[in-house]
């Protein structure tokens, strides 16, 4: 199957650092891209979607001076965190599809970054 | 708005008993549902798609539009079963998923 890859896994960071998440499709075009956030024993919550050479659409809520997003290939996705607080700490989860709408499109998950920010 | 709801965040059985996660959605269009499961320390993974009316390990999910309900059932739970079972609903001319709350699902031996 697909694979998605992100990186890092894991980061620590001091308040005020911005921090750059990493997704990659590895073995396809990942046309679509998808950011989560899940909190301790919650569920994914989307942040935003990217169609490679666009801008992301973010969904309400979500800052997108505060999370910036870019696609720049068909492959790689970034979330940069910008300014990072205490409350930012969470679980970031990138997913990926290779087509760009209709029934039955798979979504293909990373294995997640885990920000914490002192 | 589309708004998927897992009734239970835990659900606790035996080793060889029924399971059933439910799963209840809300939306205006035509549904296509999921469930995903993530196993402890990996990834979430697709198990399996209302439209394919398939089995995965065992698991069988059947859509009811009359009672918007897509819940996922296995007649005989095995301890690799253990793990968070996740519903979610394609929206937005199916290109974005929204995901229920999730149930962590723990078969005993």
């Amino acid at each position: 199957g697909a694979v998605v890859s992100q990186h890092p896994s894991r980061v620590i960071c001091k308040s005020g650092t911005s921090v750059k998440i990493e997704c990659r499709s590895l073995d396809f075009q990942a046309t679509t891209m998808f950011w989560y956030r899940q909190f301790p024993k919650q569920s994914l919550m989307l942040m935003a979607t990217s169609n490679e050479g666009s801008k992301a659409t973010y969904e309400q809520g979500v800052e997108k001076d505060k999370f910036l997003i870019n696609h720049a290939s068909l492959t790689l996705s970034t979330l940069t965190v910008t300014s990072a607080h205490p409350e930012d700490s969470s679980f970031y989860i990138c997913s990926a599809s290779s087509a760009s709408g209709g029934a039955g499109n798979e979504q293909f998950f990373g294995p997640g970054t885990r920000l914490t920010v002192l | 708005a589309q708004r998927v709801t897992q009734p239970e965040k835990l659900l606790s059985v035996f080793k060889g008993a029924p399971v059933e996660l439910k799963c209840n959605y809300s939306y205006s269009g035509s549904p296509e549902l999921f469930w995903y499961v993530q196993y402890s320390r990996q990834r979430l993974q697709l198990l399996l798609r209302h439209i394919s009316r398939e089995s995965i390990k065992g698991f069988t999910a059947d859509l009811n539009k009359g009672e918007t309900s897509f819940h996922l059932k296995k007649p005989f739970a095995q301890e690799e079963d253990s793990a968070m079972y996740y519903c979610a609903l394609l929206y937005n001319a199916g290109n974005m998923l929204t995901f229920g709350g999730g149930t962590r699902l723990m078969v005993k031996p």
